[in-house]
């Protein structure tokens, strides 16, 4: 069945950077699109852009284009999502998701929880 | 972008009760999705083009709208469809997701 393994809570210092990790199995890594999507603390759900494993074209939430960055490493079926100069406001947990128009976000990974803090 | 505004952002219904959430866009011309999450977990896709259930969902559940108002029913409410849920927009990027709800079991 379809699965999104993403990596560990990691806790990184302000300025620094983070990579996330998306494993998927399942299905073929390259017939559909991994999107990333940010939920902070108790607040709703923000979509920072999508990756095309296919292609490597990524499309970002303009909101996020300074901040982060997507790739895919299609010899070990994984996404990763790079956020850059992290801040206190950057502290959220991140899902992968396997999605498309006509289908929505069906698949989801269990979430990788990111503390920004000295 | 798409603003998505979710009413009420809480409500406490009783076992049986009718639910209705709505989500109200700020422009027409979308497919609305909606997801339901529990705390801990990842959101799970609920309903999707408006108004076809995932399969496993209840049918105790539906959504309708169109053009920019849009809801998810719950015909009788039961303990186990407490939780969160947000609505979603595939009119245009950037994809964008409503405050949620939050429903609670009273």
């Amino acid at each position: 069945q379809v699965n999104l393994l993403q990596s560990g809570a990691a806790l990184v210092k302000p300025g620094a950077s983070v990579k996330l990790s998306c494993k998927v199995s399942g299905y073929i890594f390259t017939d559909f699109y991994i999107h990333w999507v940010k939920q902070s603390h108790g607040l709703s759900l923000e979509w920072i852009g999508y990756i095309n494993p296919n292609s490597d074209y990524a499309n970002y939430n303009e909101t996020f284009r300074s901040k982060a960055t997507m790739t895919v490493d299609k010899s070990t079926n994984t996404a990763f999502l790079d956020l850059s100069r992290l801040t206190s406001e950057d502290s959220a947990t991140y899902y992968c998701t396997r999605g498309g128009f006509g289908v929505g976000f069906a698949y989801w990974g269990q979430g990788t929880l990111v503390t920004v803090s000295s | 972008e798409i603003v998505l505004t979710q009413s009420p952002t809480t409500i406490a219904a009783s076992p049986g009760e009718k639910v209705t959430i709505t989500c109200r866009a700020s422009s027409s011309g979308t497919y609305m999705y909606w997801y339901q999450q529990k705390s801990g977990a990842s959101p799970k896709l609920w309903i999707y083009d408006t108004s076809k259930l995932t399969s496993g969902v209840p049918n105790r559940f539906s959504g309708s709208g169109s053009g920019t108002s849009y809801s998810l029913t719950i015909n009788t409410m039961e303990t186990e469809d407490a939780a969160t849920y947000y609505c979603q927009q595939w009119g245009s990027t950037p994809w964008t997701f409503g405050g949620g709800t939050k429903l609670e079991l009273k």
